[in-house]
């Protein structure tokens, strides 16, 4: 199994220009989500998806879209990148909840954005 | 909006040392987990708890949930090096997602 995996791992973009992650998992599980961390700052979490066809907001969703047409599969776009999006983005998956338990959540490695 | 606020931010310690990091909120969450993260990597679940009170022990770490579900701590007893890292709080909802923490930032110094 290879987990959870991202494409690109690293991308430099410049204001205004548009571009989608992509993340992909194996696991078979129904919640995936995708996250971004700042220096100093934890994991915010930007959009999420709770089953194939899904999509809900986060935390920090302006400026993203998201979408979820494949279980496996979750895709983060930029329309129009700004500087202020410049970060470290994961994505993350988990299997349904069980007893009201919060099921792990398994991590990629990261793409890191830099958009100049 | 549901806040985790971790402490303390930075922590810079000997090998050999303890050492006790913080979970707090004012928020109760339906359970709260630790995450380790490596430089370049994703950050990997060492534990989760879900009931008040609850303590669970990994090796050299010791991890509590507050009896009202608001907060939670991680002890390491006897740091190593390899126990550097950036150490994330996570608290989950019945909603299926949770909140982070800002984390804290270890370094053990041999």
């Amino acid at each position: 199994n290879a987990g959870v995996t991202q494409t690109p791992k690293f991308r430099v973009l410049k204001t205004g220009q548009s571009m989608t992650l992509l993340c992909a998992q194996d696991m078979n599980h129904e919640y995936m989500y995708w996250y971004r961390q700042d220096p100093g700052m934890g994991l915010r979490l930007i959009h999420y998806s709770v089953g194939e066809g899904t999509t809900a907001k986060g935390e920090v969703p302006d400026g993203y879209n998201v979408s979820r047409l494949k279980k496996q599969n979750f895709l983060l776009g930029l329309e129009s990148a700004a500087p202020s999006q410049t970060s470290v983005y994961f994505c993350a998956s988990s299997s349904l909840r069980l007893a009201g338990a919060q099921e792990t959540q398994y991590f990629g490695p990261g793409t890191r954005l830099l958009v100049l | 909006t549901q806040l985790l606020e971790q402490s303390p931010q930075f922590l810079s310690i000997q090998e050999g040392e303890n050492l006790t990091v913080y979970c707090n909120s004012s928020s109760v969450f339906s359970s709260l987990q630790w995450y380790r993260q490596e430089p370049g990597e994703g950050p990997v679940l060492l534990v989760t708890v879900v009931t008040g009170g609850e303590v669970k022990k990994l090796k050299r770490l010791t991890f509590q949930f507050g009896d009202a579900r608001k907060d939670s701590s991680l002890h390491i007893t006897a740091a190593q090096p390899g126990d550097t890292g950036l150490y994330l709080c996570a608290g989950g909802t019945n909603a299926g997602k949770s909140t982070f923490g800002d984390g804290t930032t270890l370094t053990v110094k041999p």
